[in-house]
């Protein structure tokens, strides 16, 4: 079975800061990986989908890596603002599971001005 | 705006009460999900709809009724909830079902079951 683990589950740091989020998985036979973002009581915003086949995307200042070999994915987030402010979610589609995606419980981020 | 819309975003409800939560998705898509948020636990797929066929169905407990009547709208029937049902509920969308179809979220309904 498939279990996401997502490290660390809370970080706060001063803005201006660069940071990583870090997104393990422990079956490699995934399709994708997506990053998503969640602000207090609000759905999810799709912030980053990889591919299988790529190692990374970019979008502004976000920036996301896949080792789909080690089962790893990092978020990195340059320049933090107070606006990242956050909880940030990491989810796996298997290669067997169709539409069904893992989710880790997410990282809780906090960008102090 | 992500073009998926929930009602109600917040709802109380006793454990004797029956009530509906409301997904609209304004994307053309052909595929909807429900999903529920815990406390402290990763969100977890309850039922997935393509082309309002029932597609998935993961273990959810009889209490949760799900009903797709057309593509662009999906509900979820509540009876006799339990304390540990309450939950953010979260609807989703995306172009068909099945892989690498990106998933759009809606903004959730807030659910306390007294």
């Amino acid at each position: 079975k498939q279990e996401v683990t997502q490290i660390p589950a809370a970080l706060s740091v001063p803005e201006g800061e660069n940071l990583v989020l870090n997104c393990s998985f422990t079956d490699s036979a995934i399709y994708n990986l997506q990053w998503f973002r969640q602000d207090p009581g609000k759905g999810l915003t799709s912030l980053l989908l990889i591919q299988s086949s790529q190692r990374e995307q970019t979008s502004g200042r976000l920036n996301a890596s896949l080792d789909k070999s080690s089962g790893r994915s990092t978020l990195y987030i340059a320049a933090s603002q107070p606006g990242d402010s956050a909880t940030y979610l990491c989810a796996v589609n298997e290669e067997t599971s169709g539409s069904r995606l893992t989710f880790g419980e997410g990282t809780q981020l906090t960008v102090n001005p | 705006e992500t073009g998926v819309t929930q009602t109600p975003r917040h709802l109380v409800m006793g454990m004797t009460n029956k009530k509906s939560l409301k997904c609209e998705q304004h994307l053309g898509h052909n595929a909807m999900y429900w999903y529920k948020q815990s406390a402290k636990k990763p969100l977890e797929l309850m039922f997935v709809y393509n082309f309002k066929e029932q597609t998935e169905n993961n273990s959810v407990p009889s209490r949760f009724s799900p009903e797709c009547p057309n593509s662009s709208h999906l509900f979820l029937h509540l009876h006799t909830l339990q304390p540990e049902d309450s939950a953010l509920y979260l609807c989703a969308s995306s172009r068909v079902a099945g892989r690498n179809n990106e998933q759009f979220f809606g903004p959730g309904t807030r659910l306390t079951v007294l």
